[in-house]
């Protein structure tokens, strides 16, 4: 069973940093792509970022572009969010998603059930 | 970048009735469209990938169509477990998702 279990939300200050990690299971990670999609309360998807499955294609949305890095971890299954220079905007529930191909496209067939960052003072 | 629109915002149902959602690319896409739905409190789940592709386990009553700019997903007879939010999404350059039709009871 496919399994995306998120990690490392929680309340920050803006202009602060927060690391987010995604454990996954269930499936050979090193074979797909992985994705950061959030959801601002009440709000519609927003895709973040997107890593292929050898970390040689990268994408990002304008929106954090410059100031969001993801990354993983083949050997720990695993995916993370490095988020700097925090704003109010950021504030949002974070899914991981996991890509139905190696590369940097294709539909997100499994979700975890997310983390919640709050960027407030 | 290639923005994503949905008509309409939201919709109001009943059991039985045919839905039908427009998703519509600021640039053609090819077919690279896929469908979610997402219930409150919960994850979004894939519905449609490819435009018109069913994905395994979702009820036949779904369907997707179209190509380039425009596209639809319809519900032949709505059920009670299908009132939930919709999304579009392209992936033909980066990926956008649209902003949503929920679809509620009339």
């Amino acid at each position: 069973e496919v399994q995306l279990v998120e990690s490392g939300g929680g309340l920050v200050q803006p202009g602060r940093s927060l690391r987010l990690s995604c454990a996954a299971s269930g499936f050979i990670f090193d074979d797909y792509g992985m994705h950061w999609v959030r959801q601002a309360p009440g709000k519609g998807l927003e895709w973040v970022s997107g890593i292929s499955w050898n970390s040689g294609s990268i994408g990002y949305a304008d929106s954090v572009k410059g100031r969001f890095t993801i990354s993983r971890d083949n050997a720990k299954n695993s995916l993370y969010l490095q988020m700097h220079s925090l704003r109010a905007e950021d504030t949002a529930l974070y899914y991981c998603a996991k890509n139905t191909m190696d590369i940097l496209t294709g539909e997100f067939d499994y979700w975890g059930q997310g983390t919640l960052v709050t960027v407030s003072s | 970048d290639i923005q994503m629109t949905q008509s309409p915002s939201t919709l109001s149902a009943s059991i039985g009735d045919r839905v039908t959602i427009t998703c519509r690319a600021s640039q053609s896409i090819s077919n690279w469209l896929a469908w979610y739905q997402q219930k409150p409190g919960k994850a979004p789940n894939l519905l449609i990938s490819k435009a018109s592709t069913l994905e395994s386990g979702v009820p036949s009553r779904f369907s997707g169509s179209g190509s380039g700019t425009e596209f639809t997903l319809t519900i032949s007879s709505l059920q009670p477990d299908d009132f939930a939010t919709y999304y579009c999404q392209q992936y033909n350059s980066l990926f956008t998702f649209g902003p949503g039709t929920k679809v509620d009871i009339k």
